[in-house]
């Protein structure tokens, strides 16, 4: 989409204190969700999940939210630390011809300060 | 368990220079892949993705090719490259017809000069 060509926004942190990313995504028949995270020069990395069945997934440190009503998801970290610096990454599953797409947002870089 | 290799890792090649990056997946059949593109301090836009041998599907134009010589293979080209192809080139795959996590190789970064 247009996303991939803006400069990636920037959410800076107070190390320890809770982040939170948010996500708007595009198609309300859009059925799964996924949050990565990209380390600089790696791969991203799946972090969490979530179904469009629930509203709320926690994992170790993480939460990810789902508003299906304003298509909105977001990533709560808790107790940010230095290690989280990265790029993060939402994605949207929709089904086409390949069977299933994840689509991918513009990405938000979060920056820990010590 | 299924890995994902990438290579090769970096790469600094001149203008007008043919391309070619290899991508092979390990421990699963028939899996759809995919190659994204990112520019520095850019999101993932997706170049092109292969649910079966020899069947591509193209997102956008662009000065590149691809090609699926067999099942766990993902081959991007280019006959003739431009400045504007530099970038950090991701394959990825899934598994067909499943709702899931998509995984990631480490990357190829293609320097144009």
């Amino acid at each position: 989409g247009e996303s991939v060509g803006l400069h990636l926004p920037t959410l800076s942190v107070q190390e320890g204190d809770n982040s939170i990313i948010n996500c708007a995504y595009s198609n309300s028949a859009s059925d799964y969700f996924i949050w990565y995270k990209q380390e600089s020069g790696k791969g991203p990395q799946f972090i969490i999940d979530i179904r469009s069945n629930m509203d709320k997934r926690q994992g170790q440190r993480v939460t990810v939210l789902l508003n299906k009503t304003v298509k909105h998801l977001s990533l709560q970290i808790a107790a940010t630390q230095p290690g989280d610096s990265a790029v993060y990454f939402c994605a949207e599953n929709i089904a086409n011809n390949a069977g299933n797409m994840l689509t991918f947002g513009g990405g938000t870089r979060l920056m820990v300060k010590p | 368990s299924q890995t994902i290799h990438q290579w090769p890792a970096t790469l600094v090649q001149p203008v007008g220079s043919p391309l070619s990056l290899e991508c092979t997946v390990e421990g699963t059949s028939n899996p759809n892949l995919y190659w994204y593109r990112q520019a520095a301090g850019r999101g993932l836009q997706l170049l092109f993705y292969s649910v079966g041998i020899g069947q591509i599907s193209s997102e956008v134009p662009q000065n590149l090719s691809a090609s699926r010589p067999q099942d766990r293979q993902f081959i991007l080209s280019s006959k003739k490259l431009l400045l504007s192809d530099s970038g950090f080139y991701l394959c990825a795959w899934n598994r067909a017809l499943r709702t899931g996590e998509l995984f990631f190789g480490e990357g190829s970064r293609l320097t144009v000069l």
